[in-house]
């Protein structure tokens, strides 16, 4: 069975202070894909990134980074600096590779960067 | 602004109703989904439509019809709904077709229904 847990439902924390979201998968798939996407208030999801299970290089883009382990079955996601616009709910899924377009999602941590 | 507009924006509708959500997108996607966000609960996909052709339903009652005329739009009819489908109701797009079936979703704003 495919799972994905976020663990933290709520996090909170004051501008500037770095954040790390977690994300733990579980699949019995050797090739697969995780994404986040983030939530603003909006509503819109907003893509984030897209891994491959071949690629376990860590990503860094502005203040995002991601570091995926294979070993330990995570893909956890950190701002740095966060700032007030950073508040919003991040997801984390899961694919199967192939011909497939189901996403297994996580239930979401909502993150509040207070000023 | 998004590529993908969802109307209206909020709905609220008695169980009697018909109401029909509407998503257009402009980015030139063939693949096009309905997703259920519940408090709670994970992300329910609904419907996907690659290149017009309906290609997932995941055990959504029948009360919810999608219709998906062309590549660039997609409806979501609803008739005698239950307090318990009220959700926000999310469109998405991407690429279609075999090759990017793991290609990222662009998503709407989403439809907050409300059903009374």
């Amino acid at each position: 069975a495919q799972k994905v847990t976020q663990a933290q439902t709520e996090i909170s924390v004051v501008e500037k202070e770095d954040v790390t979201l977690d994300c733990v998968y579980e699949t019995r798939d050797t090739t697969y894909y995780l994404f986040w996407y983030k939530q603003p208030p909006s509503g819109e999801l907003v893509f984030l990134i897209r891994r491959n299970s071949f690629d376990e290089q860590n990503e860094i883009s502005g203040r995002y980074s991601w570091n995926f382990q294979k070993s330990t079955s995570s893909f956890n996601f950190t701002i740095t600096a966060s700032q007030v616009v950073d508040s919003a709910v991040y997801f984390c899924a899961l694919a199967r590779a192939g011909n497939n377009r189901k996403l297994i999602w996580g239930l979401g941590t909502s993150l509040a960067v207070n000023p | 602004e998004t590529g993908v507009t969802q109307t209206p924006r909020h709905l609220v509708m008695g169980m009697t109703n018909k109401k029909s959500l509407k998503c257009e997108q402009h980015l030139g996607h063939n693949a096009m989904y309905w997703y259920k966000q519940s408090a709670k609960k994970p992300l329910e996909l609904m419907f996907v439509y690659n290149f017009k052709e309906q290609t997932e339903n995941n055990s959504v009652p029948s009360r919810f019809s999608p219709e998906c005329p062309n590549s660039s739009h997609l409806f979501l009819h609803l008739h005698t709904l239950q307090p318990e489908d009220s959700a926000l109701y999310l469109c998405a797009s991407s690429q279609g077709g075999r090759v990017h079936n793991n290609s990222p979703l662009h998503f709407g704003n989403g439809t907050r229904l409300t059903v009374t």
